[in-house]
């Protein structure tokens, strides 16, 4: 039973365009929503986070949008640029959860 | 200020065998974890601790067992090794749980053959 869902397992896109990396959850009690990327050979690194009580964040090119009635969100990187070229994943916690659940990863390819 | 590290960085095991693998962060975090990795998959909780002397399971504890007798170390001893437990290890701290971010180490990649 997933409880976050990244449908995408990959993605590519052209240097300077928008990436948007989807994710969705189940769980309804989801009250915080994290975004890690991660290199290989590497641990993830923390990239944005959001509340429930917010729908969008934003830090420089990375924005993280939230739709609860969808329980859906997702993580636009404008302009996207080769360094980007990583594994993201998407991570929700709380209510009677007190733990962080992982989705699988979306690999992102930005081409130069 | 190294963050969270993890040894050893590789390694292969036979079937039947045990090992501890390290974890230690420098930043008085409260909160740690361990996860594993498998291909294609999201981070599973294996174990957690919430503080020194306080340990708990997570998603997949079975084969596995942890201690925490500081702050900094939260080693994972894996008993009677299988290659089910063939995967990349990853340890993390936090200063809270749930909404605080987590700090991964650089992982370990172990084999049971």
């Amino acid at each position: 039973d997933q409880q976050v869902k990244q449908n995408s397992p990959s993605l590519s896109v052209q240097e300077g365009r928008i990436s948007i990396l989807n994710c969705d959850y189940t769980n309804s009690m989801f009250d915080y929503f994290l975004w890690y990327k991660k290199y290989p050979a590497e641990g993830p690194t923390f990239l944005i986070s959001i509340s429930s009580i917010k729908d969008k964040n934003e830090d420089g090119r990375f924005t993280v949008f939230l739709n609860k009635s969808a329980k859906h969100l997702s993580l636009h990187i404008v302009p996207s640029q080769p360094g980007d070229s990583a594994v993201y994943f998407c991570a929700a916690s709380g209510g009677s959860y007190d733990k962080v659940i992982f989705g699988p990863g979306t690999s992102l390819s930005v081409i130069p | 200020n190294a963050g969270v590290t993890q040894t050893p960085k590789f390694h292969i095991l036979k079937i039947g065998q045990s090992m501890t693998l390290q974890c230690t962060q420098d930043m008085n975090h409260n909160y740690m974890y361990w996860y594993r990795q498998d291909p294609g998959m999201g981070l599973k909780l294996i174990y957690y601790s919430v503080g020194a002397g306080i340990t708990d399971k997570g998603e997949v504890p079975n084969g596995y067992n942890v201690s925490r007798s500081t702050t900094e170390d939260f080693p994972l001893r894996l008993e009677l090794a299988a290659p089910s437990q063939t995967s990349v290890y990853f340890c993390a701290s936090s200063y809270s749980r749930q909404g605080y971010e987590q700090y991964f180490g650089p992982g370990t990649r172990l084999t049971v053959t």
